[in-house]
């Protein structure tokens, strides 16, 4: 089952903020985070691990809450560069690879 | 580093033919790699899993017979589109593991097939 992102999509004006949200339905072992441009393959952002980590770099970080099986990233202070296509990737355990990607949140950046 | 390539970006074919996708990581090994289809608009599903010296583990629903995965070496991986059809028009997309829980993505490659 593909983890639901939400929003699907959301405008900003640079230096606003944004949240975005991950969902699934099983129990996951790790969620990353990536950013895809129109026509051009997803550039990793983050991964974190079982355990309700918080991880972060520069303005953008993001959380994970095991129990809830969610979770979300944070955008600050946003920049035009920051506009594209966000997906969270999910791990369901240990002994596995698989990324199984969420539906996607789609984030455009205005002047 | 962690760079993974793909050869070609584009390609046109018509309808009947096979196409050949490689994937190559270009500064580290991979044992696995892992080969995804993306729709317009529509998220990236993963449609197999190709390990260095075994048979590929394709998910529920895509036809091994039609994409055929060979994992020759530790840098590369390729990706057979047989006889394809305008529907197997995508956007398909590698990606490889330089270490534990991390992929690195390819630049992907746009199929049209007329």
């Amino acid at each position: 089952q593909q983890p639901v992102q939400s929003p699907q999509a959301v405008i900003l004006r640079e230096g606003e903020d944004a949240v975005i949200n991950c969902s699934s339905s099983k129990a996951l072992y790790s969620v990353h985070w990536y950013r895809q441009k129109h026509g051009e393959a997803p550039v990793f952002l983050m991964i974190l691990l079982k355990g309700g980590e918080q991880k972060g770099h520069e303005k953008i970080s993001a959380s994970f809450n095991e129990k809830k099986q969610q979770s979300s990233l944070y955008l600050t202070a946003s920049q035009l560069s920051y506009s594209g296509t966000y997906f969270c990737g999910t791990v369901l355990g240990r002994n596995t690879d698989k990324l199984i990607f969420g539906t996607g949140t789609r984030l455009q950046v205005f002047p | 580093g962690a760079v993974v390539s793909q050869h070609p970006s584009r390609v046109i074919c018509k309808s009947g033919t096979s196409v050949k996708i490689e994937c190559r990581s270009l500064d580290f090994q991979a044992t696995t790699m892992f080969w995804y289809r993306q729709f317009p608009k529509q998220s990236l599903m993963l449609m197999a899993t190709s390990n260095e010296g075994s048979k590929a583990t394709y998910e529920q629903g895509v036809e091994k017979d039609k994409f055929l995965i060979n994992h020759a070496s530790l840098t590369l991986s390729t990706l057979t589109v047989a006889s394809a059809h305008p529907e197997d028009s995508s956007f398909y997309i590698c990606s490889a593991e330089p270490g534990i829980d991390e992929q690195y993505f390819g630049p992907g490659t746009r199929l049209t097939v007329t």
